[in-house]
This record gives structure tokens, C-alpha cells and sequence, in this order.
């Protein structure tokens, strides 16, 4: 069973504009919650995160929100560049799929900035 | 800051055969893990280390696969008698604390089996 999902394999947007980047969980153990960024042949680079204790954390032209009622949380950038394509991976720690400290991964969105 | 480092960053190998791959943290970092990708799937957590000691597998990680951190600096994975199903990039990460620490990643190992 899938704990953290991304439903948008892709997402299109066109630069100079907000892209919205969305991920559901299911485990209520979850309390760290990440996004990492991933190039083709690199390995993930981290972006931003937040605690279970807060619902948005800034930084930059990224912001994430977190919904815990709802057990959502989205990725904004603002505005978009051509850079930020990538696959966007929601990960989170805290509940049993990863043990203690191993991440559970979505299964990631391929942001692709159109000029 | 010298980064995650993995070696080699790609494996081909043929079916039955065992194969190494080694990891060199962020020099500083106590915590050391291990995670599998497939295509299309987010990395899958595989086991993970404080300092030498392994605390923690995965159910995924068969009895084929051992890792060690011996000293507890660079790791090691190895598979045993490889199957196709084990081709995959093998992400290696590291983290400085505890839960909730993020983690940096290397460049991954791509193990092909033929």
C-alpha cells in the first residue's frame, strides 16, 4: 500500500507562472514531511521540509503548505524558471514504512516549465 | 562539504553473480541509508546505520542483500546471486541527526542484470 502518494505523474506550467505540486499520505505516524527535487543521472536534492507542528514553511520562491486534517500538503514555486524542471518527490518520516528515520517516498511529478 | 559519493555509478552484471557497491557520506554525518529506485516508483527505503550499527532493514531487503558500515564511515552493499528483478538505481544517503534531519543523497548506483 502506498502511504505517499503524488497523483500527478506531470505537470506543465508556463514560466513566470505558480506551479502547485500535490501530495497525499495516509499514515497519521508521519511528522516530518520533505520535498526533493531529482535531475535525470543525479540523485535527489533536498528543497524544503516541515514539521507535523506547523502548516507552511517558507523559503525563497518555495513554500509548502501542510493540511493535517486533510493529511495533504502541497509544494508552491513561485514564480516558475525554466530550471525548476525536474521530478518533484514528496517524502515523509516518522511512520513505519521507512523505520525510524528512512524516508517513504510518492512516487514523484515531472514538472516541466514551458518558456 | 564534499558530498554523498557512490561507487560505481553503473553496474552491469549477469544473473547469479554477487556484486558490491560503496557509499562515502558527508564526512560528518552519523546516520547512513540505504534506498532502491525503480522506474516510475519514488526511492523505497532499504536499511540504515548509526554510526557501525545497523538499526534498521526493510522487509525488502532480502536475504541476499547485506550491508555494512564497518567503521562507521563508508558503507557497503552487497548483493548475492543476482536477479533481473534487482536492477535498479541503489541511492545512498546520510544525515547528520535524528528524526526529521534531511538527508543527502549521492548520485546512485544503476545495477543492470542480464
Amino acid at each position: 500500500d502506498q502511504q505517499v502518494k503524488q497523483n500527478s505523474p506531470s505537470l506543465s506550467v508556463q514560466e513566470g507562472r505558480i506551479s502547485i505540486l500535490n501530495c497525499d499520505y495516509t499514515n497519521s505516524m508521519f511528522d516530518y514531511f520533505l520535498w526533493y527535487k531529482k535531475y535525470p543521472a543525479e540523485g535527489p536534492t533536498f528543497l524544503i521540509s516541515i514539521s507535523s507542528i506547523k502548516d507552511k514553511n517558507e523559503d525563497g520562491r518555495f513554500t509548502v503548505f501542510l493540511n493535517k486534517s486533510a493529511k495533504h500538503l502541497s509544494l508552491h514555486i513561485v514564480p516558475s524558471q525554466p530550471g525548476d524542471s525536474a521530478v518533484y518527490f514528496c517524502a515523509a518520516s516518522g511512520g513505519s514504512g521507512g523505520g525510524a528515520d528512512g524516508l517513504t517516498f510518492g512516487k514523484g511529478t515531472h514538472l516541466i516549465i514551458q518558456p | 562539504d564534499t558530498g554523498v559519493s557512490q561507487d560505481p555509478r553503473h553496474k552491469i552484471t549477469k544473473r547469479g553473480q554477487n556484486v558490491t557497491f560503496r557509499c562515502d557520506p558527508i564526512s560528518e554525518h552519523n546516520r547512513l541509508y540505504w534506498y532502491r529506485q525503480t522506474l516510475g516508483q519514488g526511492p523505497e527505503f532499504l536499511t540504515y546505520f548509526q554510526n557501525e550499527a545497523q538499526l534498521e532493514k526493510s522487509r525488502l531487503l532480502s536475504d541476499r542483500f547485506s550491508a555494512e558500515r564497518p567503521k562507521g564511515s563508508f558503507s557497503t552493499l552487497e548483493i548475492q546471486r543476482t536477479e533481473q528483478g534487482d536492477s535498479a538505481m541503489y541511492l545512498c544517503a546520510s544525515s547528520l541527526t535524528g528524526t526529521g534531519s534531511r538527508q543527502y543523497f549521492g548520485p546512485g548506483t544503476r545495477l543492470t542484470v542480464t
